[in-house]
């Protein structure tokens, strides 16, 4: 258990209306992601944070912002949803480990755009 | 561009029958490799990272090796509840400051009792 929580766990959201997905931990790891998981394709990088206040874009990241003012906390905000950004969003977090880094998975939050 | 390709897409096994799944990638400067198992509905579950050629790791029925150019994740006597998705994927050492990791599509295993 990497003590991630992920919120909502589904939604189902109207096209044009903001949407906010909630990514917490418990451990104070400094590097958070947010990637999405679509049929044929891998996951890709939405955006990431290298700590408070410290965030930038990955490979996805149009239509999307995010905001991290605490360790814990990681938001990923749709300003105004579109159907293309239905999916399943999942959040992660980098352990340091003596031979290099990992990345750990949360539950996943699955994203219905109507 | 780093990219990575796993076969095959989907595998069904008998109970017991050992095969391996194929990860084949092209990076800049291997930082690591990683292994993943999803359940549906379900994060990706993490199990081993490679860093470098000839590295081997185990995990219960899983091994997974590594060579330059691909690393092969070999299932022996497999049971129905090794049924999962797994995945691949890369970071190169070039990677920038976001240590950008490369993911394959994944494998689809079926473990048939």
């Amino acid at each position: 258990d990497a003590g991630i929580t992920q919120s909502p766990r589904h939604k189902v959201t109207e096209t044009g209306t903001p949407v906010t997905l909630r990514c917490h931990q418990t451990e104070n790891h400094r590097y958070m992601y947010w990637y999405r998981q679509d049929p044929g394709h891998g996951l890709r990088l939405i955006h990431y944070s290298y700590g408070v206040k410290d965030t930038d874009k990955g490979e996805v990241s149009d239509g999307y912002s995010v905001s991290r003012s605490k360790t814990e906390d990681f938001l990923l905000t749709l300003e105004s949803a579109t159907s293309s950004q239905t999916s399943v969003y999942f959040c992660a977090i980098r352990f340091r480990e003596l031979s290099g880094n990992t990345i750990y998975f949360g539950e996943g939050s699955w994203l219905t755009v109507v | 561009e780093d990219q990575v390709t796993q076969s095959p897409e989907a595998l069904r096994l008998q109970e017991g029958e050992s095969s391996s799944l194929n990860c084949s990638y092209t990076v800049s400067g291997l930082r690591g490799l990683f292994w993943y198992r999803q359940d549906p509905g379900k994060g990706p579950e993490f199990l081993f990272t490679l860093y470098s050629a000839g590295e081997e790791k185990e995990k219960e029925r899983l091994k997974a090796t590594l060579t330059k150019k691909e690393s092969f994740l070999h299932i022996t006597a497999p049971k129905p509840e090794d049924s999962a998705t797994y995945l691949c994927a890369v970071q190169a050492s070039n990677s920038g400051g976001y240590q950008k990791v490369t993911f394959g599509i994944g494998t689809k295993l079926q473990v048939i009792p």
